[in-house]
C-alpha cells in the first residue's frame, strides 16, 4: 500500500530534550516536506527537500533541522525543543517530476502530536 | 508563488450543493490550481486539480473562469462527512515551496 508513515504519532517531552520525528514513504518520490499545524494559523511549511540531499527552508525553519540521506526517509529533528514547538506535525511526498495526472500532488502522513513541557 | 484568499468558514445543510471560491489574482501562467480536504486531526487529503474550464471527479467539481484569477469548488450533495477544512493552492509543477494557508472550514448541518 502506497503510504507515508510517521514515528512517533505522539510525544511528550521537556524542554531541551532532542527528539526526532521519523518519515518515510514507500511511492519513490523525489519531494517530501514537513508541516506544522496550529489553531488559527492553518497549515505551514517548515523545510523541504526537492530530492536525496537536497533541503530547504520553509515559512517557519526556526529551531528544526532535517536531512535526506535516503530518498524515502526524511527526519525532523527538534535539537533543543521548547514549548512553542508544542504543536501537530505533518510529513509529506509528491513527485512533480514523473508522469502523473495531478502535478505535485502530496500524499500526507497520519500526524505526529508533539507536546513540549 | 500566487496568494490565495479564500473564506474563513461557510456553513451549510446536508443535501445542498456548497461552492467555495477562492481568489487568487496574480495566478501565473504556468500554474495549476489544486484543493485540499482535510478532517479533524488527519493530514489534508488531495481532492481536485485544474488549469481552466472546468474539471469533474467522482467528489467534486472546480470551476476556473477564463481570466483563472479565481476559481469554484464545488461539491455536490454534501452530507455530515463532508464537514471539513477545504484549502486552495495555486502553483507549479516544479514548485519548491507550497503554501496551504488557513482554508475554508466548511461545518454542514442536519
Amino acid at each position: 500500500e502506497a503510504q507515508v508513515t510517521q514515528n512517533p504519532r505522539y510525544l511528550i517531552t521537556v524542554t531541551g530534550k532532542k527528539l526526532t520525528v521519523t518519515c518515510s514513504q514507500n511511492m519513490n518520490h523525489e519531494y517530501m516536506s514537513w508541516y506544522r499545524q496550529d489553531p488559527g494559523l492553518g497549515l505551514r511549511q517548515i523545510y523541504y527537500s526537492m530530492n536525496v540531499e537536497v533541503t530547504d527552508k520553509g515559512d517557519v525553519p526556526e529551531g528544526y533541522k532535517v536531512s535526506r540521506k535516503e530518498k524515502r526517509n526524511f527526519p525532523l529533528i527538534l535539537e533543543s525543543p521548547s514549548p512553542n514547538q508544542t504543536s501537530l506535525y505533518f510529513c509529506a511526498s509528491s513527485s512533480p517530476f514523473q508522469g502523473q495526472t495531478n502535478y505535485n500532488e502530496q500524499f500526507f502522513g497520519p500526524g505526529t502530536r508533539l507536546t513540549v513541557l | 508563488l500566487a496568494k490565495t484568499t479564500q473564506p474563513i468558514s461557510m456553513d451549510s445543510y446536508e443535501g445542498q450543493e456548497v461552492n467555495i471560491t477562492c481568489s487568487h489574482n496574480n495566478i501565473a501562467t504556468n500554474d495549476y490550481i489544486t484543493w485540499y480536504q482535510q478532517f479533524p486531526s488527519q493530514g489534508p487529503r488531495f481532492i481536485i486539480q485544474g488549469y481552466k474550464t472546468k474539471v469533474t471527479n467522482e467528489v467534486a467539481s472546480l470551476f476556473i473562469p477564463a481570466d483563472r484569477k479565481s476559481s469554484t469548488l464545488s461539491l455536490p450533495r454534501v452530507s455530515l462527512s463532508d464537514t471539513a477544512v477545504y484549502y486552495c493552492l495555486v502553483g507549479r509543477p516544479r514548485d519548491d515551496k507550497i503554501i496551504f494557508g488557513k482554508g475554508t472550514r466548511l461545518h454542514i448541518l442536519p
